[in-house]
This record gives structure tokens, sequence and C-alpha cells, in this order.
């Protein structure tokens, strides 16, 4: 079956550092989630990718869409406390007539004051 | 509104119970879906409504029942749980398929502990 991979599955890192996580499909999407979950709370949606190459930024977090459309890449730029969690990318498979998201394993971010 | 809730926020439940978890979302969303979430895993689908009527069971045992009585509430109703069954039960909701804009939106989650 289909199947997303999110490498590191955790990443410490000093306040101020950059921090980048990698999200690996085995099969084409038509487009990209990236999703945040504090500690003790839930996901919530940061962005959608939809276009073969495509890159966004919200302030410090830059999002890439691979050319291919089976990776991408989410880049933290001088990392701060609040940005603790764990950051999941969820494709939803091309072709693929629901919402069906297909979430990777995660990246658990954990930043030191 | 831009909220999903969900009640109640922590459940202990004994295998023999019967128990209900409710979602509730007043974005005017038309897919709504509940996710299984254990620790240190990301969510896994486990039904996906779509206009009131169930378009995704990702082989769910039947101990779990969900039930979307209309379109701003979903059930997930519990009888016979194993320990294993123990996890975040996450409900979610976004505009159907077919709309660019679907992100999902997430409720708080209910903690099942089943003993």
């Amino acid at each position: 079956g289909q199947q997303v991979m999110q490498i590191p599955q955790y990443q410490h890192v000093q306040e101020g550092e950059d921090f980048t996580t990698y999200c690996n499909s085995s099969t084409t999407l038509s487009n990209i989630q990236w999703y945040k979950q504090r500690p003790g709370g839930h996901p919530v949606f940061l962005i959608q990718l939809v276009k073969s190459g495509e890159v966004k930024k919200q302030k410090r977090l830059t999002f890439q869409f691979g050319e291919a459309k089976k990776n991408s890449s989410l880049h933290i730029t001088a990392t701060q406390t609040t940005d603790v969690g764990t950051y999941f990318c969820a494709g939803k498979r091309y072709g693929g007539a629901t919402n069906k998201l297909i979430f990777g394993t995660g990246t658990l971010l954990a930043v030191q004051p | 509104d831009t909220e999903v809730t969900q009640t109640p926020k922590h459940l202990v439940m004994g295998m023999t119970n019967k128990k209900s978890l409710k979602c509730e979302q007043h974005m005017g969303h038309r897919a709504m879906y509940w996710y299984k979430q254990k620790a240190k895993k990301p969510p896994e689908l486990m039904f996906v409504y779509s206009y009131e009527k169930l378009s995704i069971n990702e082989s769910v045992p039947s101990r779990f029942s969900p039930e979307c009585p209309n379109s701003s509430l979903l059930n997930l109703h519990l009888h016979a749980l194993q320990p294993e069954d123990s996890a975040l039960y996450l409900c979610a909701s976004s505009h159907p398929p077919g709309q660019e804009d679907n992100e999902q939106f997430f409720g708080p989650g209910t903690r099942l502990t089943v003993l």
C-alpha cells in the first residue's frame, strides 16, 4: 500500500538553529498538506502544496513540493521554543476521488532554549 | 466558527461497556472523519463520511460503529473494546472531495482507556 515516510524521526536543536524535515511517498501525490501537533494537542493544518516544484513560505517556515510530486520538505529558519511539536506531512493519492490523506510518520522537534 | 468539538475529553471503560464519542462542527463541512492515534504515531484513518454517507471504512473492527446523524454531528459507538484500543480518537472535518480548499480541521480528541 501507499506509504509516506518522514526523516528524521526526532530532531533536537538549540533555539536559533535551523530545522528541516523530509517527507517521501512511495507513490505520486496530487497534493500534500503539512500539520503540526503540539505535545498533548491535536494536528493543526499549516499549508497545502498542489503544483509540482511549488514553494510556499509562512514567516520562518518554507515548504517545498518535489518536481515528481513524491516528496516534500519543511524548513524552519531560526527555531523558537514555540516551534516544538511533531510535524506531519499528509498526502492525497494522485487520482483518488476521496479526501483520504495518508499521514507521514512524523518528525518530533525539540528546541532547547 | 472554525472549531471542531469532541466529547468527552477523557473516557475510561471496561471491555464489556458500551459508550459513544461525539463530534460536532459548524463550519458547513460535508466531510467528517474518525482517526485513531497511538502515542508517537501518526493519525490512522478509521472512517470517512461524505454528505452524511459512509464513504470509507478502513477495515475497522465492528466493535467500532460510526454514525452521522446530520451534517454537523459525528458519533463513534464503542462496544466490547479491547485494551489495545486505548488511544486518542480524533474527529476531523473538511470540505468534500473535489473542492480545492480541503484542509482538515481536527478536534481536540477523546483520550480513551480500555481496562
